[in-house]
């Protein structure tokens, strides 16, 4: 089983539009928990932390549900810049080393 | 402040040849990590680098290997290469258990 699951979409939505993604992981023993965001053919760059509590940054909203090991984004009023792939990412400390571990990722087109 | 740097940006290998990567980790990161992002897949986790040493090793033959220099840059070798080694090699840089930041990445072509 892999240790980051998403649907890889791809997700086509119009401008304006509020669009949701969906991950789990399979580990417990997870910590930390990410949002990443990357374009094509650049490289991922952090988008937002992931917290039990929820948290927001501006039109975008992570949560997380440590019971269901589920983790989630939700983009509000799309914008044609957001188009990019979403990628899920946990970190766990595993024998001497912090260790990101990346869903497959999510293809976003916001489309005028 | 200059971000994560990779070297080469892009090359072209032949089957069973060997190639070396670098990267430079962001000013005042002590860490490195090398990840492989193969076209359509998330990045896999390749090895970490801390202290000179490897810490953690991913679900990579032998052929990968690495090295931290005292300075934290860091080289990926890769040797006998396959057709399937083809992919995005990004490094990211970090202090120790804080956020992980990517450079631009190498993109291998073997052929």
């Amino acid at each position: 089983r892999k240790e980051v699951e998403q649907d890889p979409g791809p997700f086509n939505v119009p401008e304006g539009a509020t669009v949701a993604f969906n991950c789990t992981y399979s580990n417990s023993a997870s910590q930390s928990f990410f949002w990443y965001r990357q374009d094509c053919r650049k490289e991922p760059k952090l988008l937002m932390s992931v917290y039990s509590s929820g948290n927001e940054d501006g039109r975008f909203t992570a949560q997380l549900n440590r019971a269901s090991q589920y983790i989630s984004l939700l983009i509000r009023d799309s914008k044609l810049s957001d188009s990019a792939t979403y990628l899920c990412v946990v970190r766990r400390y595993q024998t001497g080393a912090n260790n990101l571990f990346f869903g497959t990722g999510t293809r976003l087109t916001v489309i005028p | 402040d200059a971000g994560v740097t990779q070297s080469p940006t892009h090359l072209i290998k032949t089957r069973g040849q060997q190639v070396t990567l670098r990267c430079s980790p962001k000013s005042g990161h002590d860490t490195v990590s090398w990840y492989q992002q193969a076209l359509g897949q998330g990045p896999q986790f390749i090895f970490q680098y801390y202290e000179e040493e490897e810490r953690q090793r991913g679900n990579f033959p032998d052929r990968f290997s690495g090295h931290q220099f005292p300075n934290y840059s860091s080289e990926l070798n890769v040797n006998a290469l396959l057709l399937g080694d083809s992919a995005l090699y990004l490094c990211a840089s970090s202090s120790w258990s804080d956020t992980q930041y990517f450079g631009p990445g190498t993109r291998l072509t073997v052929l």
